[in-house]
């Protein structure tokens, strides 16, 4: 199984509709992070936690909300979904106390439509 | 805009020669990490240097970090084909715990 899993791997979705993406994780790590990636940019931070009582905003928040359920889930929301949040999203853990990077998942293709 | 920026944009090399990428970035940081990521696939950690070091190995790869001009470099030596793919340091800031990307450095490796 991967240490880091997002659910869906690909969605297509309507303006205007609610859409969840889901992350786990099986490292253990109290840091997580949601990221989008569009083609030239680079990757931008949209939120990030440290635990399930911490969240905090990143660099691109607005039209975003996120729920830590747990240690191990963070879950990226887009309340009324518009076609330029069409993106690939990155789900990502750390604990670079110890020295190591940070663990992403394989990625979420959605498209906005 | 964003806290690290690379140079170049793209580079591109014959199999056997090395690659060096750059990366600046703006504001006090704790580390500084390079990742490698293949076509619109996850991102994958190659290495990680503290703000209190200045020069780091693993493998065929080389980083340094100049705290004093904000800025680090990555030197991949005698490339590969299989080296092929986008590198982008990130940037851990010192009070925070963000992690912030730059845009890239898309490497072309010609067999």
């Amino acid at each position: 199984d991967a240490d880091v899993t997002q659910t869906p791997r690909n969605r297509i979705t309507k303006t205007g509709k609610r859409i969840m993406l889901e992350c786990s994780q099986t490292k253990g790590h109290d840091r997580m992070y949601w990221y989008r990636q569009d083609p030239g940019l680079g990757l931008r931070l949209i939120y990030y936690s440290f635990d399930v009582k911490d969240i905090n905003k990143g660099e691109i928040s607005d039209g975003y909300s996120v729920s830590r359920q747990a240690q191990a889930k963070f879950s990226l929301s887009l309340e009324s979904a518009i076609p330029n949040q069409t993106a690939l999203y990155f789900c990502a853990t750390s604990d670079w106390i110890q020295g190591n990077g940070a663990f992403f998942g394989q990625g979420t293709r959605l498209t906005v439509v | 805009s964003q806290q690290g920026e690379e140079d170049p944009q793209a580079l591109s090399i014959q199999e056997g020669e090395n690659a060096t990428m750059n990366c600046s970035y703006k504001t006090s940081i704790n580390n500084l990490q390079w990742y490698r990521q293949n076509s619109g696939r996850g991102l994958v950690h190659l290495i990680l240097i503290r703000s209190n070091e200045r020069e780091k190995h693993s493998g065929r790869l080389r980083v340094t970090l100049d705290t004093s001009k904000k800025s680090s470099s990555l030197l991949i030596t005698a490339s590969r084909a299989a080296d092929t793919a986008s590198y982008f340091c990130a940037t851990a800031l010192d009070s925070s715990y963000k992690l912030i990307f730059g845009s890239g450095t898309r490497l072309l490796v010609r067999p």
